[in-house]
């Protein structure tokens, strides 16, 4: 069936430097993106998201890219810190409806 | 404003037994949507309710059931309880259903273990 899945497992990265962690979609009727942080032992919290007609939005130190013709969807993070190391979710929608689905997640390890 | 509020936090139940957990969403949302997170599927979508009706179910058996009621406030349950049920289970509540810049927002979780 069709699924949102992501490239990387697992991602280590400097204090400082900029991350971006991917995510690959099949649905096409999908219209709305969202990142989600999910740090140990919490819920998912909302990062940002994005809608089809767009392919990029901004914001605090994220920055979200959306390719359709590939049906890609990334996450770029600017300047990580060790705050950010968490497990980071992908997840499409289809208007209408609160049915989302869920990547498998990229866990990102911040190293100081 | 308060967040979305799940209880209990964390529970231990019997293999047979059945369990009822409990939502708030955000004051003023009316979109109720439940979600099962475990390491081998990862986040799965349950069921969604809206002014008390049940808009979306996902491909979980019978046993899993779930309610909103007036005040949106949601409760999930599971009966006959098996040791695969064991996760966290996830509210996640928005002002409406549906997307186009309708924010969907997670509690912490109930964590669920069956022995």
């Amino acid at each position: 069936g069709e699924s949102v899945g992501l490239h990387l497992p697992t991602l280590s990265v400097q204090e400082g430097d900029n991350s971006i962690i991917n995510c690959a979609y099949s649905n096409s009727a999908s219209d709305y993106f969202i990142w989600y942080k999910q740090e140990s032992g919490k819920g998912p919290q909302f990062i940002i998201d994005i809608r089809s007609n767009m392919d990029k939005r901004q914001g605090q130190r994220v920055t979200v890219l959306l390719n359709k013709t590939v049906k890609h969807l990334s996450l770029q993070i600017a300047a990580t810190q060790p705050g950010d190391s968490a497990v980071y979710f992908c997840a499409e929608n289809i208007q209408g409806n609160n049915d989302m689905r869920f990547g498998a997640g990229t866990r990102l390890t911040v190293k100081p | 404003k308060a967040g979305v509020t799940q209880t209990p936090r964390y529970l231990i139940k019997t293999r047979g037994q059945q369990v009822t957990l409990s939502c708030s969403p955000i004051s003023g949302h009316r979109s109720v949507s439940w979600y099962q997170q475990t390491p081998g599927q990862g986040l799965q979508f349950l069921f969604e309710y809206f002014s008390e009706t049940q808009r979306n179910k996902g491909n979980f058996p019978g046993r899993f059931s779930g309610r909103q009621f007036s005040n949106s406030r949601s409760e999930m349950n599971v009966s006959t309880l098996e040791l695969g049920d064991s996760a966290l289970y996830l509210c996640a509540s928005s002002l409406t259903p549906g997307s186009s810049g309708n924010t969907i927002y997670f509690g912490e979780g109930s964590w669920l273990t069956v022995v």
